[in-house]
């Protein structure tokens, strides 16, 4: 089954630590996303990658990083840069950009004690 | 930026009520896309609306497309406990050639039996 697989599903970390999220898929679509989820708010774009090695910023790009060496992968770095990091990581791929139907992973909840 | 609001923030029925929320937008969308998202889970895609004043049904769902193509709306009629959930609506607008997508903050529906 074609689908897009984020893991961990759940992970805790300690203040001050880098960590990485993973997200394959295998639709063969070549945009990816990451979207941070807060209680009460929506989905906020965290970075965005049309294409292999290549890849934008979103509106909340501070405190990550990403890279998209593979057009199956896209994992997030979440670092010690990032003020208030834990929340519900949601990774999509579209196979027409932003006009198209988003494909949602079952997302990672991160939590930093 | 593009702002998408939606109202209301949380809806609490009885089973078998009508449910509507409104999406408004503070630029003219290219296209709109809902999507519903269960508690604990990941959204996932219902439609996308890409004509002025168009409306579409999914069995006990209707969507509609404003004419200015800055608003839409979501009817549920004669909800049922399965509805339950968050619909999030999000606004496509093209700009240069150009996509950006804006989620709204959603609309949480809690069905009571």
């Amino acid at each position: 089954d074609g689908g897009i697989t984020q893991s961990p599903k759940y992970l805790f970390r300690k203040e001050g630590q880098n960590v990485t999220l993973s997200c394959e898929q295998n639709l063969n679509h070549d945009a990816m996303y990451w979207y941070r989820q807060d209680p009460g708010q929506g989905l906020r774009l965290i970075y965005y990658s049309q294409i292999v090695n290549d890849f934008q910023k979103g509106d909340i790009a501070e405190g990550y990083s990403v890279s998209r060496e593979k057009k199956e992968s896209f994992p997030l770095t979440v670092t010690s840069a990032q003020k208030n990091p834990t929340a519900f990581y949601l990774c999509a791929s579209t196979g027409g950009g932003f006009t198209g139907e988003l494909f949602f992973g079952e997302g990672s909840r991160l939590t930093v004690l | 930026g593009q702002q998408v609001m939606q109202i209301p923030q949380y809806q609490h029925v009885q089973e078998g009520e009508d449910f509507t929320t409104y999406c408004n937008s503070s630029t003219t969308l290219s296209n709109i896309q809902w999507y519903k998202q269960r508690p604990g889970g990941h959204p996932v895609f219902l439609i996308q609306l890409v004509k002025s004043g168009e409306v579409k049904k999914q069995k006990r769902l209707t969507f509609q497309f404003g004419e200015a193509k800055k608003n839409s709306s979501l009817h549920i009629t004669a909800t049922q406990t399965t509805d339950v959930g968050t619909y999030f609506c999000a606004g496509v607008t093209m700009n240069s050639g150009y996509s950006t997508l804006t989620f709204g903050k959603g609309t949480m529906l809690l069905v009571s039996p």
